[in-house]
């Protein structure tokens, strides 16, 4: 079974930090998907990233760096020099190879305040 | 290109009724999959449907069905509603073949509340 761990709940920064979203996940697939999603408080989730598994590359878009660690399991989000629009609900989220069904953690809701 | 759209946004139902929400994907968009969000069980995927078929289809009791139709919209039906259906129900769609075709794309959700 697949499991995706989001062990901040929430998480509270002054505009212009830098600020850490944490995600670990359990698969047994050798093949799998992550993905970060952003859902603000209109509700609507918002496509941020897919990493494969196969691909231990990090990326950087903008403000936003993904570093992605298969040796411990980890899918790390950081945003840099956060801005108050950045405040929402982060989830991290697995697919398993063949299937697009997503398993998602229980979100980490960050707060920048100005 | 127009985004996921479902409808209604907000429904109040009462216990024992049932309720059908609607879902039009991305257009070119053949697989959707339907998601609950709720504050004690966070998100959890329902079932997915791709060519009129599901594909694949989560743990949820048999009150909860889906079908699709030849222009890839979908619908998802509750019957018998109980308190704890109240949900925000999602709906995603996503490409068939390739890599991005694992990346989904959600709607705004349809709030039902039961009273």
């Amino acid at each position: 079974a697949q499991k995706v761990t989001q062990a901040q709940t929430e998480i509270s920064v002054v505009e212009k930090e830098d600020v850490t979203l944490d995600c670990v996940y359990e698969t047994r697939d050798t093949t799998y998907y992550l993905f970060w999603y952003k859902q603000p408080p209109s509700g609507e989730l918002v496509f941020l990233i897919r990493r494969n598994s196969f691909d231990e590359q990090n990326e950087i878009s903008g403000r936003y760096s993904w570093n992605f660690q298969k040796s411990t399991s980890s899918f790390n989000f950081t945003i840099t020099a956060s801005q108050v629009v950045d405040s929402a609900v982060y989830f991290c989220a697995l697919s398993e190879s063949g299937r697009r069904a997503l398993t998602f953690g229980s979100g980490t809701r960050l707060q920048v305040q100005p | 290109k127009a985004g996921v759209t479902q409808t209604p946004r907000y429904l109040i139902k009462t216990r024992g009724q049932q309720v059908t929400l609607s879902c039009s994907p991305i257009s070119g968009h053949r697989s959707v999959s339907w998601y609950q969000q709720t504050p004690g069980q966070g998100l959890q995927f329902l079932f997915e449907y791709f060519s009129e078929t599901q594909r694949n289809k989560g743990n949820f009791p048999g009150r909860f069905s889906g079908r699709q139709f030849s222009n890839s919209r979908s619908e998802m039906n509750v019957s018998t509603l109980e308190l704890g259906d109240s949900a925000l129900y999602l709906c995603a769609s996503s490409l068939e073949g390739g890599l991005a075709s694992y990346e989904q794309y959600f709607g705004p959700g349809t709030r039902l509340t039961v009273t």
